[in-house]
């Protein structure tokens, strides 16, 4: 099945420093998302980006669908940026619609 | 913005206990799902469910497993006899009727203890 990897595994910032996170998969895609998962457990949908880039205040993320990768950033981060940041696909033309999750990113922004 | 619900937040169990987990999917979706997050790890799908039976089931959804619509609205995660393993943060999500190339939307999730 398609494998997902997600790095750094780890990621300690300053408070207001700038970040990315890269997730890369090994197979087509026709769904991709990001989660932020808080420390009380909670998967906060952050974008749905199977291609392209979007943007939400102070993150962005870009999926090149072509070279199977996608980025996650986050500019001047916040203490309440920390947690767990997880990309999840769906393989084209494969199952009935599950996604796969990689194994996240920890992030830990320190004031 | 419509959400997924999912009730008990928390729920704790003896070992050898049947739990039922319940979720409200948002009300125009017809996919539903059950995703599992042992602690510390990774979120691992269980089932999807489309039209009333189940659509696809992974290696971790046995016999001890089943998912039920009872109604238009509640869509349930049974586990027949608990085992400490079975403890973990469970979620639900849904996604609309076209299911590729539209986001699922999760639930808060339960997180179920085991003793």
């Amino acid at each position: 099945g398609i494998q997902v990897e997600q790095s750094p595994p780890d990621l300690i910032l300053q408070e207001g420093a700038n970040s990315t996170l890269r997730c890369n998969f090994s197979d087509s895609v026709n769904n991709l998302q990001w989660f932020h998962q808080n420390p009380w457990g909670q998967l906060i949908n952050l974008f749905y980006i199977p291609s392209g880039t979007k943007q939400n205040g102070r993150l962005s993320a870009t999926t090149v669908a072509t070279e199977r990768y996608s980025l996650l950033y986050i500019s001047s981060s916040q203490t309440t940026d920390s947690g767990v940041y997880f990309c999840a696909v769906m393989n084209y033309g494969g199952s009935q619609g599950n996604l796969i999750f990689g194994k996240g990113t920890k992030l830990s922004v320190k004031p | 913005e419509p959400e997924v619900t999912q009730t008990p937040s928390h729920q704790v169990t003896q070992m050898g206990q049947e739990v039922i987990l319940r979720c409200v999917p948002i009300s125009n979706h017809l996919y539903f799902y059950w995703y599992r997050q042992i602690l510390g790890q990774k979120v691992e799908f269980l089932v999807s469910f489309y039209n009333n039976e189940i659509s696809e089931k992974s290696e971790i959804f046995d016999d001890q497993f089943s998912v039920e619509r009872p109604d238009g609205s509640n869509f349930t995660l049974k586990i027949r006899s608990t085992k400490l393993e079975d403890s973990a943060m469970y979620f639900c999500a849904s996604s609309v009727l076209d299911r590729v190339f539209q986001p699922q939307h999760f639930g808060d999730g339960t997180r179920l203890s085991i003793l």
